[in-house]
């Protein structure tokens, strides 16, 4: 079955710090993933998305097939980082199934 | 660019009546429309698929009759809760896409409060 699964419902972590938010998924066909944020009060954006191998706003995410993550890394976070983000599972229809989510709150 | 709207933001309304929601997407053409559901604290459920020009494919446990979705041109499609009820009061969001396999763009979500 498919499945995407965060671990993490918050995370809290001080500004400079390093931040990691994990991402693990199951499903049977070639995945494509993607890491999605949520501002407060806005609406849903995309992050970045495994195949364009990038890096937005300092994030990174590397997809490991063997252990079947997709976790999202940043080696120094900041308050403006601080936001809901979900982890997403694209199938070959191009439909969406999203992971729980984990909030993330910087301190300064 | 790529934006997509959502009318109303919000809505109240009463036991056994029906609610439209509009998606739009402002600036291109959206050949494949995408209906979310969000209970609070929880995530985002596919609700159903909406392709310009043909039905809507629902995901599983969710009832079309109640349901409805059309996707009557490029640039908007709409939501009817149908004979809504307080265990339908939730955030509907919907998305757009261009083409198979690109980015979907998000609204802003609609929130439902049925009374």
């Amino acid at each position: 079955a498919q499945r995407v699964t965060q671990p993490e419902k918050l995370l809290s972590v001080f500004k400079g710090a390093p931040v990691e938010l994990k991402c693990n998924y199951s499903y049977s066909g070639s995945p494509e993933l993607f890491w999605y944020v949520q501002y407060s009060r806005q609406r849903l954006q995309l992050l970045l998305r495994h195949i364009s191998r990038e890096s937005i706003k300092g994030f990174t995410a590397d997809l490991n097939k063997g252990e079947t993550s997709f976790h999202l890394k940043k080696p120094f976070a900041q308050e403006e980082d601080s936001a809901m983000y979900y982890c997403a599972l694209g199938d070959s229809w191009g439909k969406l199934q999203f992971g729980a989510g984990t909030q993330v709150v910087v301190t300064p | 660019g790529a934006v997509v709207s959502q009318h109303p933001s919000w809505v109240i309304c009463k036991s056994g009546t029906s609610v439209k929601i509009e998606c739009r997407s402002l600036d291109f053409q959206a050949t494949t429309m995408f209906w979310y559901r969000q209970f609070p604290k929880q995530s985002l459920m596919l609700m159903a698929t909406s392709n310009e020009g043909s039905k809507a494919t629902y995901e599983q446990g969710v009832e079309k009759d109640k349901f409805l979705i059309n996707h009557a041109s490029l640039t908007l499609s709409t939501l009817t809760v149908t004979s809504a009820h307080p265990e339908d009061s939730s955030f509907y969001i919907c998305s757009a896409r261009i083409r198979a396999m690109e980015t979907q763009y998000f609204g802003p979500g609609t929130r439902l409060l049925v009374l």
